[in-house]
């Protein structure tokens, strides 16, 4: 079945350093792909998406590449800070009579000053 | 404050019993979706409603069940609660019937004893 796979955390990272998290997919079509953010104590919020191969979703410095050849749709920032200690939650969603949107485990981000 | 407002904030109840959660979308949006976060399933949705009607259909149980109110409010009822239930419940609500621009409240956090 489908099912969306990301990198176990917690990542730890010191301010100012680069972010890879990644996320691959597995899907019988062409789903879109979401990344979502969670602070504290909050809901979801979403961060960025892209809705087929080769579209970059970008939002707050975070980017990542829909991947149809990888399967993927990592997660990068250049420069990541303390307020950016979150979990991340990667999505894939088919729209087809309604929707279905499948969650990965999610990776807990700590930046430290 | 994403104007998604769920009560109660936390529940405990015990093994048997039966409890609603409430979930009050923002304002204008006709959608509302319920997902369930736990530590072992991760993030989960379960039902979506679109104007009063059942618009889509995740993983929810039979044990659960799910309404939308003429003023765009929305309950989740679990009965017969297992252990295993306990867990973030999570609301979101958007204008149409996707849920990629949707906004999700805080959750309210179910623990079964």
């Amino acid at each position: 079945g489908d099912s969306v796979t990301q990198m176990e955390g917690p990542v730890t990272l010191s301010e100012e350093a680069f972010l890879t998290i990644n996320c691959t997919y597995t899907a019988t079509g062409y789903p879109s792909l979401f990344w979502y953010v969670q602070y504290p104590g909050e809901g979801l919020q979403l961060l960025l998406k892209a809705t087929k191969a080769d579209d970059k979703g970008s939002n707050k410095g975070f980017e990542a590449t829909y991947r149809k050849e990888t399967t993927s749709f990592h997660l990068e920032k250049g420069s990541v800070q303390v307020s950016d200690s979150a979990v991340y939650f990667c999505a894939s969603r088919f729209d087809t009579g309604g929707f279905k949107t499948i969650f990965g485990a999610g990776t807990r981000l700590f930046v430290k000053a | 404050d994403s104007g998604v407002t769920q009560t109660p904030k936390h529940l405990i109840t015990a093994t048997g019993q039966r409890v609603t959660l409430r979930c009050s979308p923002r304002s204008g949006d006709l959608s509302v979706y319920w997902y369930q976060q736990s530590l072992d399933q991760g993030l989960q949705f379960l039902i979506q409603y679109y104007n009063g009607e059942e618009r889509a259909k995740g993983n929810i149980l039979e044990r659960f069940s799910a309404q939308q109110f003429p003023d765009l409010h929305s309950e989740l009822n679990l009965s017969s609660l297992e252990l295993g239930d306990s867990a973030l419940y999570f609301c979101a609500s958007s204008p149409g019937t996707s849920d990629t621009e949707a906004f999700f409240g805080q959750g309210t956090r179910l623990t079964v004893v």
